[in-house]
């Protein structure tokens, strides 16, 4: 079975700064998808960014960015300039690749909160 | 484009009734999973439906919980007699199912209170 983890409960930002949250997951799969989802209190469920195990090039979105470290199992999420509307959860996800029982589930850490302040 | 669709979006039920979630996909999509989400918590899969077919229910509870997705409408997720542990937030999500990309679209979720 998969577990993620996300060690930060809760973080804040100021506005314009650069934040980094932390996500580690535990698998033996090969083949993989990570996500980063935002919950803003609205608690609509949006996908900030996705990355497949077998890319070595880290994905961007505009702002957002990841460090995928696969030997260490590790997904952090990286925004830059911090904006009001970045205040949200911040789930890391995890998918088995397109193979096998199971590969359809997402696999959610228990979030983080990150707050940004003006 | 609508995307998923969920109603309600507050429901509240007492002890012993029966709460019953919808789920639109968005246009397009053949695939449903529902997920419960429990305060404080990220989301739990539950079910994975297709049309007319249930595919994996390996994270629903065994009793009292069921799900469906008939061949016109929306998705269903039943709870019968519901007690205070229901009490959460349940999300449905769709996807086309394309193996070049695993992506889920997120409805906004049914909030259940159970009193």
């Amino acid at each position: 079975a998969q577990t993620v983890t996300q060690s930060q409960p809760e973080m804040s930002v100021q506005e314009a700064e650069t934040v980094t949250l932390s996500c580690t997951y535990d698998t033996s799969e090969n083949n993989y998808y990570l996500f980063w989802y935002k919950q803003p209190p609205s608690r609509q469920m949006i996908l900030v960014i996705r990355q497949e195990a077998y890319k070595q090039q880290n994905a961007t979105e505009n702002r957002f960015s990841v460090n995928f470290q696969k030997a260490a199992k590790s997904f952090s999420l990286k925004i830059s300039d911090s904006q009001l509307g970045d205040t949200a959860m911040y789930f890391c996800a995890f998918m088995k690749g397109y193979s096998g029982a199971g590969s359809y589930q997402l696999t959610f850490g228990k979030g983080t909160k990150l707050s940004v302040i003006p | 484009n609508a995307g998923v669709m969920q109603n309600p979006r507050h429901l509240v039920r007492r002890r012993g009734q029966e709460a019953r979630l919808r789920c639109s996909p968005m246009k397009g999509h053949s695939h449903v999973y529902w997920y419960r989400q429990l305060p404080e918590e990220g989301l739990k899969f539950m079910v994975y439906l297709q049309k007319e077919n249930i595919i994996d229910e390996s994270g629903m509870p065994k009793e009292r919980f069921s799900a469906e997705f008939p061949k016109e409408g929306p998705s269903i997720l039943r709870i019968q007699q519901v007690v205070r542990g229901d009490s959460a937030a349940y999300f449905c999500a769709s996807s086309p199912r394309a193996v070049s990309n695993p992506e889920q679209f997120f409805g906004p979720g049914t909030r259940l209170t159970v009193l």
